[in-house]
């Protein structure tokens, strides 16, 4: 299976700020890159598929840069609503796996 | 608008079999252009990739559960199901059902998950 390495694994914000992420794949996976956010009790919502591409309905200050090995999800300028944990899935290989998360909590 | 909602039993006990469903609502299962997977997340854990499965027949399990599993689908039913034999207390998770477009794809819609705990 192709291991998949967020880091950090936890981050304290405020508003406004820019935030970043960064997932790391054990292999090149191209461009087989999603971001999903996860808010307590919810399911995860798709925000970035294939490393770049937002979501439809997904505001503008997420993005998402990458190929091969290394990505990064950047929040450009934190609201309220977006602290949550943050999840990297790779869809390149059978079985697709995901990092292990991102909690993006207040400062 | 679409729409998946699973159900089934919230408590099993170890060694039986789990099977849940999944209501797809605001589209139709059979479509060519989707597969129709399960994903599930221990309380407190990460998300583990269980299953997808394409209305055709096309099938594609994790590895680590390929022995337990059976994921199906009715389409008359516009249904889509989970089977996992010989459950332990490590299967206690939230199970989720989703969509992808494509097997290599995204999940784009999720159903909002349902805990099944597995205990005496």
């Amino acid at each position: 299976d192709i291991q998949m390495t967020q880091s950090p694994s936890s981050l304290s914000a405020s508003v406004r700020d820019r935030v970043t992420i960064t997932c790391r794949a054990s292999q090149s996976i191209f461009s087989y890159l999603n971001w999903y956010q996860q808010k307590p009790g919810k399911a995860p919502k798709l925000l970035i598929y294939a490393a770049t591409n937002l979501q439809s309905g997904v505001p503008s200050r997420f993005s998402g840069t990458g190929s091969g090995t290394d990505f990064t999800l950047t929040i450009s300028s934190l609201q309220p609503e977006d602290f949550a944990t943050y999840y990297c899935q790779q869809t390149y290989n059978s079985p697709p796996t995901f990092g292990q998360g991102t909690r993006v909590e207040t400062k | 608008q679409l729409q998946l909602q699973e159900s089934g039993p919230g408590l099993v006990k170890p060694s039986e079999t789990l099977s849940l469903s999944c209501t797809v609502s605001g589209a139709s299962i059979n479509s060519n252009d989707y597969y129709w997977g399960w994903i599930r997340q221990p309380p407190g854990k990460g998300l583990e990739w269980i299953g997808s499965v394409h209305y055709t027949g096309s099938i594609s399990y994790n590895p680590s559960l390929k022995s337990r599993v059976i994921i199906s689908v009715d389409t008359s039913k516009n249904l889509l199901s989970l089977k996992l034999t010989s459950v332990t207390a490590a299967d206690t998770a939230v199970y989720y059902c989703a969509r992808q477009p494509g097997l290599a794809a995204a999940s784009d819609y999720w159903g909002q998950g349902t805990l099944v705990t597995v205990s005496s």
